[in-house]
């Protein structure tokens, strides 16, 4: 299966600023898939991200608040923007690659 | 809405033991039933997936059960270890690649020395 290299793994924000979490994945892959999961909680898709085309979110995300990108086949990049308390979660890229779903580490953010 | 429903949502078992968590789906375009184990701080490992063509996949301890018909599988764990205590995920997708995966509420198994 593919290997994904999330970062930061973790990190402290100020309300109001704005964090890019990156994923890099060994392979080449169609789709890169972000989620949310809220403290104790399942696994919330974000959005859908295809390369060379604007990323497709699900109901109750935004472009502005959860801006994606998708520059090649093995990176994608997601950002929280004006960042809230409301915004503590930790954040997963995932890829399917050879018949398998793989996700990052995880990056942990918290909003103070 | 939720897509999969899995239970219970935690589960405490002795050493040796056998574990056993249970999901139900609607959606019947679904075609792949992985299990998801995570640690905390980790995010979740694949740890066996099924298609509807069988009716069990066994791997090692793990065996996922699937009665297509219910639109039900569970995931057992036998010889229940210490090790084995992490919070999982059922989920289910249709047409790997193409979409996402959509995820049970979890269950937190602590299997006790």
């Amino acid at each position: 299966s593919a290997v994904i290299s999330q970062k930061p793994s973790r990190d402290i924000c100020q309300r109001g600023t704005s964090l890019t979490i990156q994923c890099q994945v060994d392979s080449q892959v169609t789709m890169m898939f972000w989620y949310r999961q809220q403290p104790g909680q399942s696994l919330t898709l974000i959005a859908t991200a295809n390369q060379g085309s604007e990323a497709t979110y699900e109901s109750g995300f935004v472009i502005d608040k959860f801006p994606i990108s998708r520059p090649n086949l093995t990176f994608s990049t997601l950002t929280v923007s004006n960042m809230s308390p409301e915004d503590s979660s930790i954040y997963l890229c995932s890829v399917d690659a050879n018949y398998g779903y793989t996700f990052g580490s995880g990056t942990r953010l918290t909003v103070v | 809405q939720q897509q999969v429903k899995q239970s219970p949502q935690s589960l405490i078992v002795q050493k040796g033991g056998i574990s056993i968590i249970n999901c139900a789906y609607e959606n019947t375009a679904f075609d792949y039933f992985p299990w998801y184990q995570q640690f905390p701080g980790k995010g979740p490992a694949l740890l066996i997936a099924i298609r509807p063509d069988v009716s069990e996949k066994k791997e090692g301890r793990f065996t996922i059960s699937f009665n297509k018909s219910a639109k039900q599988f569970s995931l057992h764990i036998m010889d229940s270890q210490p090790g084995d205590s992490a919070t999982y995920f059922c989920a289910a997708s249709g047409q790997t690649g193409a979409n996402n995966l959509f995820f049970g509420t979890g269950t937190r198994l602590t299997v006790i020395p």
